[in-house]
Order: structure tokens, then C-alpha cells, then sequence
């Protein structure tokens, strides 16, 4: 089964906090893709950040950091120093190797107060 | 270009009458794809085209929908007979090449309402 489980369906948060968002994804494919995306209240999903299976390294891109493990099946998202802009549902997915279709997880709300 | 545009907005219909929705890629992305997200779900795939070519479908898509991408530019997503489980928003996002090496931008959606 492809699967991408967000356990946590709602963060709040308090501006300068750092927070992290957690990912679990399911596959049986060795090649697989990994990605983030935020949905802020406008609805139009904005891309983070895309992941190979074979690229373990941490990334960091300004306030934002993410940190995939194999061995666990996770990538997690941390925010550092949390703005208010950062308010917005985040979504995981997953493309597997063979297919061209991004499987999301359900979600999770960041509400990040002044 | 501003992005991957999707009309209308906003549609409201009654049970049993048929809708269409519209498209429009950033111009030369080749792939479009089309998702539905209802509250408080994440987008759920639907199906995505290589230029006019359909390449997949969603098995969970029922007969009632259709999509097509004539000339490989906007495309079209229709139900036929709506139910009140359609009520959704639906997605349209577009990429210059596979999504799994590049990110797939979307558009605003089209919100549904059957009632």
C-alpha cells in the first residue's frame, strides 16, 4: 500500500517558536518521491520542497528544515522562529516510482499566534 | 503567464444536473492533473494527462466523470449526474515535466456545491 499518515491535525504555536510537522509515509518501492506542500487559506497549494529516496541529506532552505530517515519512513518538516504568515495546512505526499500522481497525507493545520 | 488559472470559481447545481470545470496550465507545462479535496482531507488524485493523452485515471473515479485535455492545452473535468457526495473542491495543477522531478503548480480550485 502507498500511504502518507500526518498524525498531528492541528499545531498551535506562538510567534518565534519552532515547530515541527510530522510525516510518515508507507511504500514498497525502492525509487520513490517525497514532497511538502502548504495550502494557505487562498486554497492554492504552494510547493516546499521535493525528495528522492536515495538523497537522505537534510535539507535547510531559511527558516524551514526537513529531515528524512529511512529507516523510519519519515520526513519531517521543522519551522524555526514561526511567523504568522507560516499559518496554513501543510500536506506530505508521496509519488511512487511507477506512477506520476502525488498521494497526500491528510493534512496538518498550523496556526501560528501573534 | 500568472499560473494555473480554473473557472469557475464557485459552482453551486442541483442533484442530477451535470457540470463542467475548466483548466488552464501554465502554458508549456505538459502535464496537467486533476485532484478533489473535501474538508479536511488532503487532495485526492483524480486523474493527469501527458499533453491530450490521459495517461491515468483514479480507479476510485467513478463513469460519472470525464476529462479530456483537446490539443494538449486547457482541459475539462465533467459530472454527469451529480450526487451530493461530489460536493468538493476540485484542483487542477500543471508541471513542466513529470511531477516527481519538478513541483506541480496549482490552481485555486473550483468549489462545488450540490445540493
Amino acid at each position: 500500500a502507498q500511504k502518507v499518515t500526518q498524525a498531528q491535525t492541528e499545531i498551535s504555536v506562538v510567534e518565534k517558536e519552532d515547530v515541527t510537522l510530522d510525516c510518515v509515509y508507507e511504500t514498497r518501492d525502492t525509487t520513490y518521491y517525497l514532497f511538502w506542500y502548504k495550502q494557505p487559506p487562498s486554497g492554492e497549494l504552494v510547493f516546499l520542497i521535493r525528495r528522492n529516496s536515495f538523497d537522505e541529506q537534510n535539507e535547510i532552505s531559511g527558516r524551514y528544515s526537513w529531515n528524512f530517515q529511512k529507516s523510519t519512513s519519515s520526513f519531517n518538516f521543522t519551522i524555526t522562529a514561526s511567523q504568522v504568515v507560516d499559518s496554513a495546512v501543510y500536506f506530505c505526499a508521496l509519488t511512487p516510482y511507477n506512477t506520476d500522481k502525488l498521494i497526500f497525507g491528510t493534512g496538518t493545520r498550523l496556526q501560528v499566534f501573534p | 503567464d500568472t499560473g494555473v488559472s480554473q473557472d469557475p470559481r464557485h459552482k453551486i447545481t442541483k442533484r442530477g444536473q451535470n457540470v463542467t470545470f475548466r483548466c488552464d496550465p501554465i502554458s508549456e507545462h505538459n502535464r496537467l492533473y486533476w485532484y478533489r479535496q473535501t474538508l479536511g482531507q488532503g487532495p485526492e488524485f483524480l486523474t493527469y494527462f501527458q499533453n491530450e493523452a490521459q495517461l491515468e485515471k483514479s480507479r476510485l473515479l467513478s463513469d460519472r466523470f470525464s476529462a479530456e485535455r483537446p490539443k494538449g492545452s486547457f482541459s475539462t473535468l465533467e459530472i454527469q449526474r451529480t450526487e451530493q457526495g461530489d460536493s468538493a473542491m476540485y484542483l487542477c495543477a500543471s508541471s513542466f515535466i513529470v511531477v516527481k522531478d519538478t513541483e506541480a503548480f496549482f490552481g485555486q480550485g473550483t468549489r462545488l456545491t450540490v445540493v
